[in-house]
């Protein structure tokens, strides 16, 4: 099974403020990777898939990069809305996998 | 507009079970993987089990098989999990969660409100 790291497990930033968040591989996914951004009481929400490829109607402040092991998802520019559990998930092996999460919290 | 739509959610004793469905609509159900996912309290997300757009193929997490059947039925937009033999660690909501490839090994592009299953005596 493929374990996915997330790293910080919180991140306390203000509106305005860059966001990067890590997600390493235990082995490689090559490029199979996905965002997730889940609200309190609220499903996930699909933000990037193939490590880059933002989803449709994802803005343009969610940029995601890496292969291989190492990856990261970058939020320019936090919003209000943004405030959030953001997961990885790979897709490269059986079983499908997520890390375990990083929450960007309001400083 | 896709829907996705759980049912079937509430309390169980240990070792009973329970089946879960969700109602698809706004898209053609036929052709699409399909897939469930939990969340337990206050933790992080878990894939539990996929079948492809044709049932052809069928796949589970470790944690769930042998206890869990994952199914659908085409012609009436509807995927269905029984799970059997339950625990208290499957306590958690369970996500519809559509596929975004027809061969497996998907990406969740589309997610249902999620069902509450909890087990305790």
């Amino acid at each position: 099974e493929i374990v996915l790291t997330q790293s910080p497990a919180t991140l306390s930033l203000s509106p305005g403020e860059r966001a990067t968040l890590s997600c390493r591989a235990s082995q490689s996914v090559s490029s199979y990777l996905a965002w997730y951004q889940q609200k309190p009481d609220q499903a996930p929400r699909l933000l990037i898939s193939d490590a880059s490829i933002r989803a449709t109607g994802i803005p343009a402040r969610f940029s995601g990069s890496g292969s291989g092991t190492d990856f990261t998802l970058t939020i320019s520019s936090l919003e209000p809305e943004d405030f959030a559990v953001y997961y990885c998930q790979q897709r490269n092996n059986w079983p499908l996998t997520f890390g375990g999460g990083t929450k960007v919290e309001i400083k | 507009e896709v829907q996705l739509v759980e049912s079937g959610g509430g309390l169980v004793k240990p070792g009973g079970s329970l089946r879960l469905s969700c109602a698809a609509s706004g898209f053609t159900f036929s052709n699409y993987n399909m897939n469930w996912v939990r969340q337990a309290p206050g933790k992080g997300l878990e894939w539990v089990s996929c079948i492809s757009a044709g049932s052809g193929y069928i796949y589970y997490a470790d944690s769930v098989k042998g206890r869990f059947t994952i199914s659908r039925e085409n012609a009436k937009n509807s995927l269905y999990l029984q799970m059997s033999s339950l625990r208290a660690e499957d306590t958690a909501v369970y996500f519809c969660a559509r596929g975004t490839s027809t061969y497996g090994l998907d990406y969740f592009d589309y997610w249902g409100q999620g069902a509450l299953v909890t087990v305790s005596s």
